[in-house]
């Protein structure tokens, strides 16, 4: 069975620029939750998506977003980058809302 | 003050031995995770709490809702256990529930 796959794993971008991270998540999981780690801040809770509606929301600005499609796959979206959004990005999938999550590999963003 | 509290930060010891990380936390929760962070940077979730306790092999996590902490157990320890053990904590806040993580406990089981 497929893990959670996400893409690309690697990314180097610009200050001021956007990016767009992609997940799949196991197939028959409706839920997928991102988050980013830092050395700094550890993990953090960016949001949830479950059948194609945010759910949830952590404490992020708004130049964090994402969306969900009607099959589940998810992306993250964030523009005009900054040197702090370096980090690893991390997404997890789960059958329901309140089940144990299957993590994905991250995409290592890094903005110079 | 952290919402969400491990200890300890840091853990060395000898394979076979009883391990117990905790994890205290300050709010009503509605679920509790417990994550396994290895060197390379996969995350595994290995349990979610809502009460009670939970076995999985040498792992047992048990948590008290009324005393807001959870501990995480691992039996005869083993190299292959050295990893970052992580709780995160969901939290209600006007409809919105939002998962607020530990800073990790680094655990290193010695040969």
């Amino acid at each position: 069975k497929a893990g959670v796959t996400q893409t690309p794993r690697y990314l180097i971008k610009t200050r001021g620029q956007q990016v767009t991270l992609s997940c799949s998540p196991i197939s028959g999981h409706r839920s997928v939750s991102w988050y980013q780690q830092t050395p700094g801040q550890g993990l953090q809770f960016l949001f949830e998506y479950f059948s194609e509606t945010q759910r949830n929301k952590g404490n992020f600005p708004g130049r964090f977003s994402g969306r969900q499609f009607s099959n589940s796959r998810s992306e993250m979206n964030v523009s005009t980058l900054e040197l702090g959004d370096s980090a690893l990005y991390l997404c997890a999938s789960s059958r329901r809302e309140d089940s144990r999550w299957t993590f994905g590999s991250g995409t290592r963003l890094t903005v110079v | 003050k952290n919402e969400v509290e491990q200890s300890p930060q840091n853990l060395t010891a000898q394979e076979g031995e009883f391990i117990t990380i905790n994890c205290s936390y300050s709010v009503g929760i509605s679920a509790l995770h417990w994550l396994q962070q290895h060197p390379g940077g996969g995350i595994v979730s290995l349990f979610m709490l809502s009460s009670g306790k939970k076995k999985h092999g040498r792992l047992i996590a048990t948590i008290n809702i009324q005393e807001k902490h959870s501990s995480l157990h691992i039996t005869a320890s083993h190299p292959r256990d050295s990893a970052v053990y992580i709780c995160a904590v969901k939290i209600s806040n006007f409809g919105n529930e939002k998962l607020t993580f530990g800073t990790g406990t680094r655990l290193t089981i010695i040969p």
